[in-house]
């Protein structure tokens, strides 16, 4: 699969637990943070953005977590179903200049593996 | 409405024949983008279209690669001549507008042989 060569950390729940996956950003300029889930053989799912004048979001099940203090941003997922076992990763991006690097900076991401 | 589309799913070629992707964004997304994920690496954007415009090209990795968005609607990435190192899994993303969320399509996996 994709991830063959990726050595990703690996967070192991027990179905119906929450949890949390950690990200560390790495520029303090970026104001714009998204999480994406992937599974095998797709591409990214968008979760769920947030901006940086918030330091938290809440979706269906999801929330997201946003310390600019310390670039840290988190994932929390409520009661996980077999269905949340996928690669999540964080992307960040910089306000819009014109002057390059438009893309997202993602990072390495963490595999979800749910329990039964 | 359907998400963003990408072809072929897989692609295997010999070093130094071409290799041409093509991504359809979501119908309305001005902003086209593309990224590419190499063996043990994490994604890494490409570049960046707003309509037929290109915005940022700084992620391309030489000038083996071009991409095209003639129109506005769909794009093309070709890769001439192809190296081994262009292994790897070619994705797009649209989005409406910048810094809004972008969707990805599933990717092409290219193989060079």
């Amino acid at each position: 699969g994709e991830s063959v060569g990726l050595h990703l950390p690996t967070l192991s729940v027990q179905e119906g637990d929450n949890s949390i996956i950690n990200c560390a950003y790495s520029n303090s300029a970026s104001d714009y943070f998204i999480w994406y889930k992937q599974e095998s053989g797709k591409g990214p799912q968008f979760i769920i953005d947030i901006r940086s004048n918030m330091d938290k979001r809440q979706g269906q099940r999801v929330t997201v977590l946003l310390n600019k203090t310390v670039k840290h941003l988190s994932l929390q997922i409520a009661a996980t179903q077999p269905g949340d076992s996928a690669v999540y990763f964080c992307a960040e991006n910089m306000p819009y200049s014109g002057g390059g690097a438009d893309g997202l900076t993602f990072g390495k991401g963490t595999h979800l593996i749910i329990q039964p | 409405e359907a998400g963003v589309t990408q072809f072929p799913s897989h692609s295997v070629i010999e070093k130094g024949q071409t290799v041409t992707l093509r991504c359809d964004p979501i119908s309305g997304h001005d902003n086209l983008y593309w990224y590419r994920r190499v063996m043990g690496k994490e994604i890494k954007f490409l570049l960046h279209f707003v309509k037929e415009s290109k915005q940022d090209e700084s992620g391309m990795p030489n000038n083996r690669f071009l991409a095209e968005r003639t129109g506005g609607t769909y794009s093309t990435l070709k890769v001439q001549p192809a190296e081994l190192e262009d292994s790897g899994v070619y994705f797009c993303a649209s989005s409406q507008d910048f810094n809004q969320p972008q969707h990805f399509g599933d990717g092409t996996r290219l193989s060079i042989l």
